[in-house]
């Protein structure tokens, strides 16, 4: 059974640093990962998909890695904002067409001016 | 471009009465659509996902329905709600294949007294 693990649960940081968010994953056999941004009490927003083939993903201030082998996805953000501040999700596809992404509980991050 | 709509936003409602949520996509044809719920302190669940209408798989046998009476409209619905239905349900699509984001609505709270 996969099983999708964020940590930390909670960061916070200063303005302006730079950090590395976690994703460890079960079940190596994926079809993609993808990391998603949620505000509080909104929705989510795919941020970033990274193909099982794919190594990583850059989009602005945000790189997605993924270790397939090892279970790992990073997600880095550069020079960090307040308005970066929002809870971020992992979810893998499993291999296999499956329909049903498995989420991580997610890191809430905490940008203070 | 794609939209999702999903409402109402928050909703309350007491123990034994019923439950009717709509989702709709505008700017796609044929999407995979699914419901998903966030319980506090939980990751997302995967309740409901539909390839086509009337094509509805369940993933957790609930006191929880299911409808798509159209290509892209999707309806929750209990007929009398518990206590444990509480949550942040939000509904989401896809296009096809499986390789493709995942995009959610803006979500609805649910809160049964």
């Amino acid at each position: 059974k996969q099983e999708v693990t964020q940590i930390p649960a909670a960061l916070s940081v200063p303005e302006g640093e730079n950090l590395v968010l976690n994703c460890s994953f079960t079940d190596s056999a994926i079809y993609n990962l993808q990391w998603f941004r949620q505000d509080p009490g909104k929705g989510l927003t795919s941020l970033l998909l990274i193909q099982s083939s794919q190594r990583e993903q850059t989009s602005g201030r945000l790189n997605a890695s993924l270790d397939k082998s090892s279970g790992r996805s990073t997600l880095y953000i550069a020079a960090s904002q307040p308005g970066d501040s929002a809870t971020y999700l992992c979810a893998v596809r499993p291999a296999g067409g499956s329909e049903k992404l498995v989420f991580g509980k997610g890191t809430k991050l905490t940008v203070n001016p | 471009s794609q939209t999702i709509h999903q409402w109402p936003a928050t909703l309350v409602q007491p123990v034994g009465s019923p439950l009717s949520l709509e989702c709709t996509v505008e700017g796609t044809s044929n999407p995979n659509l699914y419901w998903y719920r966030q319980a506090a302190g939980r990751g997302l669940q995967l309740l409901f996902y539909s390839v086509g209408i009337g094509q509805i798989s369940s993933e957790v046998p609930q006191n929880l329905s299911a409808s798509r009476p159209q290509d892209r409209q999707f309806i929750l619905s209990s007929k009398k709600l518990l206590l444990s239905d509480s949550g942040f349900y939000l509904c989401a699509w896809s296009a096809l294949p499986q390789a493709e984001k995942l995009f959610f609505g803006s979500g609805t709270q649910l809160s049964v007294l």
